[in-house]
């Protein structure tokens, strides 16, 4: 079974500062789909960006970017000039090809911006 | 606007209580979401529907009973709840199942039961 592990709780970061967010996953599979996820106070998640497995390059999304490492099963997310409103949990996500429904999440990444 | 409503944003019951949430989208998505997220855990995903058909049950108690009556409308009826299913409940949509593009979420519903 897929797993998705975010080992960073809570990461804080210096307004305009850049942040990296870690994601590794688990997984049998060579064609996949990963996610990054924001939630803020409000509560309402937001997709931030994507990526596909069988692409080599990275996704990016204004100033959200992500370093995709296949081999590793590492699926960062950076996030430059950080601003106070990319305060909020995020949350890593997996999906097979093959499955049409479920979303394997990650626990979360609580990130704090500093003014 | 999230496209995605849920209502409503709180809920506190008592567990003899019986209970709705709604969820409502008018997107044109064609599948629906329940997902349940507790402090510190991965988010849980609870029940799918897909054109107004259940297609995935995670095993959750009969305590908690969904319902599609169309593909905008999801309710989740709670009856006789335990104090262990107070967390955030999630709706979401998508325009199929599956797709690449990501889910799209509703606010929640933050249920504490008493």
């Amino acid at each position: 079974a897929q797993t998705v592990t975010q080992s960073q709780p809570e990461m804080s970061v210096q307004e305009a500062e850049t942040v990296t967010l870690s994601c590794t996953y688990d997984t049998s599979e060579s064609d996949y789909y990963l996610f990054w996820y924001k939630q803020p106070p409000s509560r309402q998640m937001i997709l931030v960006i994507r990526q596909e497995a069988y692409k080599q390059q990275n996704a990016t999304e204004n100033r959200f970017s992500v370093n995709f490492q296949k081999a590793a099963k590492s699926f960062s997310l950076k996030i430059s000039d950080s601003q106070l409103g990319d305060a909020a949990m995020y949350f890593c996500a997996y999906r097979s090809t093959d499955s049409n429904y479920q979303l394997i999440w990650g626990a979360g990444t609580k990130l704090i911006i500093k003014p | 606007e999230t496209g995605v409503t849920q209502t409503p944003r709180h809920l506190v019951m008592g567990m003899t209580n019986k209970k709705s949430l709604k969820c409502e989208q008018h997107l044109g998505h064609n599948a629906m979401y329940w997902y349940k997220q507790s402090a510190k855990k991965p988010l849980e995903l609870m029940f799918v529907y897909s054109l107004e058909e259940r297609v995935e049950n995670n095993s959750v108690p009969s305590r908690f009973s969904p319902e599609c009556p169309n593909s905008s409308h999801l309710f989740l009826h709670l009856h006789t709840l335990q104090p262990e299913d107070s967390a955030l409940y999630l709706c979401a949509s998508s325009p199929t199942q599956g797709t690449f593009y990501g889910y799209t979420f509703g606010s929640g519903t933050r249920l504490t039961v008493v």
